[in-house]
Formats: C-alpha cells, sequence, structure tokens
C-alpha cells in the first residue's frame, strides 16, 4: 500500500465551483506539503504544516486554505476554483530531522 | 525567474548512451536533494547531497555537489528505458531546509 495516497487522482470542475484534495499518510511523518506543478515551472509550494497545530504560508497560496485534520491527514481547498488553477498537485511529507519528501501520486486538476 | 535552473529542459538519448542534467542556484544551497518523476506520477526520492564536492552513485546514476559554483550535475552511465523520466532538483534556499524550491525539471527520453 502507498504511504503518502492523495484523493481523488483526477478531477474536473467549473470556475467558482468548491474544491477540496486530501492527503493521507502511514509514515508516521509530522511535516506535510502541498505543491502545485505546472509545465515550464517546477514545483511550488502553497502550504506546509509541521505539526497539527502548525500551518504556513507557501509561495503561491493566495487562492487555496488547507485544514491539517490529524497528523495523517492534510486537506487542500479551492474555495471558488478559477481556471489558472489547473494544474497537477502533489502532497508530500518529511519526517522532523529528516529532509527528504515523500510525495504522493499527484492529483490532476482542470477548471474550466 | 526560477531560483533554481536545470539545464537541459529536455534530453533525448540513444539508448547505452551517457548523460548529464545540471542544477544551478541563484542562491547559496543549503541541501540539494535530486527526485525522478514518472510522466503524470509522483517524485521519487534519489539523492541527497549536503557537502560542497560530495558525490553519491545509485545504481548507474551519480550525482555531484560543487558549493562554490550553487551546481549540482547528475550523471546517467549508459542509459537504459527505464531512465526516462522528469529529473528535478529540489533545494533548500535557507539554512532550515524548511523553504524548499524546486527545479522546472529535465524531461528524458532513452530511445531503445
Amino acid at each position: 500500500d502507498a504511504d503518502v495516497t492523495q484523493t481523488p487522482r483526477n478531477r474536473i470542475t467549473k470556475t467558482g465551483k468548491r474544491i477540496m484534495l486530501e492527503c493521507s499518510q502511514t509514515k508516521g511523518h509530522d511535516r506535510m506539503y502541498w505543491y502545485r506543478q505546472d509545465p515550464g515551472l517546477g514545483l511550488q509550494l502553497i502550504y506546509y504544516s509541521f505539526d497539527v497545530k502548525d500551518i504556513n504560508k507557501g509561495e503561491i497560496s493566495d487562492g487555496y486554505s488547507v485544514s491539517r485534520q490529524a497528523q495523517a491527514k492534510f486537506s487542500l481547498s479551492l474555495e471558488s476554483a478559477i481556471p489558472n488553477q489547473t494544474a497537477l498537485y502533489f502532497c508530500a511529507t518529511s519526517d522532523l530531522g529528516h529532509n527528504e519528501q515523500f510525495f504522493g501520486p499527484g492529483t490532476r486538476l482542470t477548471v474550466l | 525567474s526560477q531560483e533554481l535552473e536545470q539545464s537541459p529542459q529536455s534530453l533525448i538519448v540513444q539508448e547505452g548512451k551517457n548523460l548529464t542534467i545540471n542544477c544551478t542556484s541563484s542562491k547559496t544551497l543549503y541541501g540539494l536533494y535530486w527526485y525522478k518523476q514518472k510522466y503524470g506520477e509522483g517524485l521519487i526520492f534519489l539523492m541527497m547531497l549536503q557537502k560542497g564536492g560530495e558525490e553519491k552513485s545509485h545504481e548507474k546514476i551519480t550525482a555531484k555537489l560543487d558549493e562554490k559554483k550553487q551546481q549540482s550535475s547528475l550523471h546517467i552511465t549508459a542509459s537504459q528505458p527505464s531512465h526516462a523520466g522528469i529529473y528535478l532538483c529540489g533545494a533548500g534556499l535557507l539554512n532550515n531546509n524548511n523553504d524548499m524550491r524546486f527545479g522546472a525539471g529535465t524531461r528524458l527520453t532513452v530511445k531503445p
């Protein structure tokens, strides 16, 4: 079974809709991250969380919000989706004291 | 502009050939990570380099870090179709590695 899972894997939605992307991990890591990937731009950090009570904005947090429901769960919300949020979204985890990040399989989101 | 520049953006090689991918930072590096991504999938950690002059190898892949040049290179010897994918470098650009940045990736195709 995958250590970092994301749901859904694919989603097509319309402009203005609210969307939630979910991430779960069984690695027992405290740190979790949300990235988006666009062609030619690499990965950009949206939000990150170092524990259940800690939420931090990344470089492109506008238009997104997150919730850390438990150590194992970190969800990303788009309150009112817009077409330029069409991208591949990745969740990642890392352990305290270790910098290696473990990535989920990604969610492909299309906003029409 | 990207804080981490990767070159080339894409590469097509014949099976059996050697190749090198470069990652150059515009800022001081605090740890350099190489990941491989199969098309549309998550990232797989390859190697982490932390000290200037450090060199690591895994099977036929070798990565080096030149701290003075703020650059890392990834070298694949005798490439195989299984090496195909997108290679991304990531780096901690602050001294606590909490703020990770990624390059845009290098798309590698290996022709049988």
